[in-house]
């Protein structure tokens, strides 16, 4: 079955970089897009960037431009986030979610979700 | 402040059917038919119940269904089970390629 699994979350002192991961199985990895989502403690979801099954495609909240990149490996079915310089605001639990599909009108449904990876950013 | 408005609560009874509204503007719920919701219990990931306004993915029970009109996408919740206790968000596409997100509902079954 579809599994998505994230890894990479810890405790970061602000300003520093981390880069989480994204390994997924069950499927034809190459065909689907991906998403990141976020959730703060206690507050709601916050999504972050999305990108389509070859990477020709990469969208990002006006949030997080410029200091987050996704990016995939489709030898190793996996997706990547890297934080450039994190803020004690960037806190949160970061869920990777595959998409319905690989492009068009289906990359914009995120249909299967991961468990999440605590990222904490604090001095 | 999030882009769509969902009411921060809504309640029912078991057995009874239930609406939460997902209000936006021509530029998301409005523009084309790609809102999804997603259900999400306490210490849970997400789960998505619905895409493209009303469709369900495989598994997901018969008892949820969507819809729109105009600017206001809908979730019905229909028979009421106390495992729908749970806070649900909509999500829509939005012009300028970013995924717009409500700031979610929280459902108390009484």
């Amino acid at each position: 079955q579809v599994q998505v699994v994230e890894s990479g979350g810890g405790v970061v002192q602000p300003g520093r970089t981390l880069r989480l991961s994204c390994a997924a199985s069950g499927f034809t990895f190459r065909d689907y897009g991906f998403h990141w989502v976020r959730q703060a403690p206690g507050k709601g979801l916050e999504w972050l960037t999305l990108i389509s099954y070859n990477g020709g495609e990469k969208y990002y909240a006006d949030s997080v431009k410029g200091r987050f990149t996704i990016s995939r490996d489709n030898s190793e079915n996996t997706v990547f986030l890297q934080f450039h310089s994190l803020r004690t605001e960037d806190t949160a639990v970061y869920y990777c979610a595959r998409a319905l599909g690989g492009s068009g009108t289906y990359l914009w449904a995120p249909v299967s979700w991961g468990q999440g990876t605590l990222v904490t950013v604090s001095s | 402040q999030s882009a769509l408005t969902q009411p921060a609560s809504v309640s029912g009874s078991p057995g009874q059917s239930i609406t939460m509204t997902c209000t936006g503007t021509n530029n998301d719920v409005g523009g084309l038919n790609i809102v999804s919701w997603c259900q999400q219990h306490p210490g849970k990931a997400p789960k998505l119940i619905l895409f493209g306004v009303s469709e369900r993915p495989s598994g997901i029970s018969y008892r949820f269904s969507g819809s729109k009109s105009g600017n206001t996408a809908s979730l019905t919740i229909s028979g009421l089970q106390p495992e729908d206790e749970a806070d649900y968000y909509c999500l829509s596409y939005s012009y300028g390629n970013i995924l717009v997100v409500g700031g979610g509902t929280k459902l108390t079954v009484l």
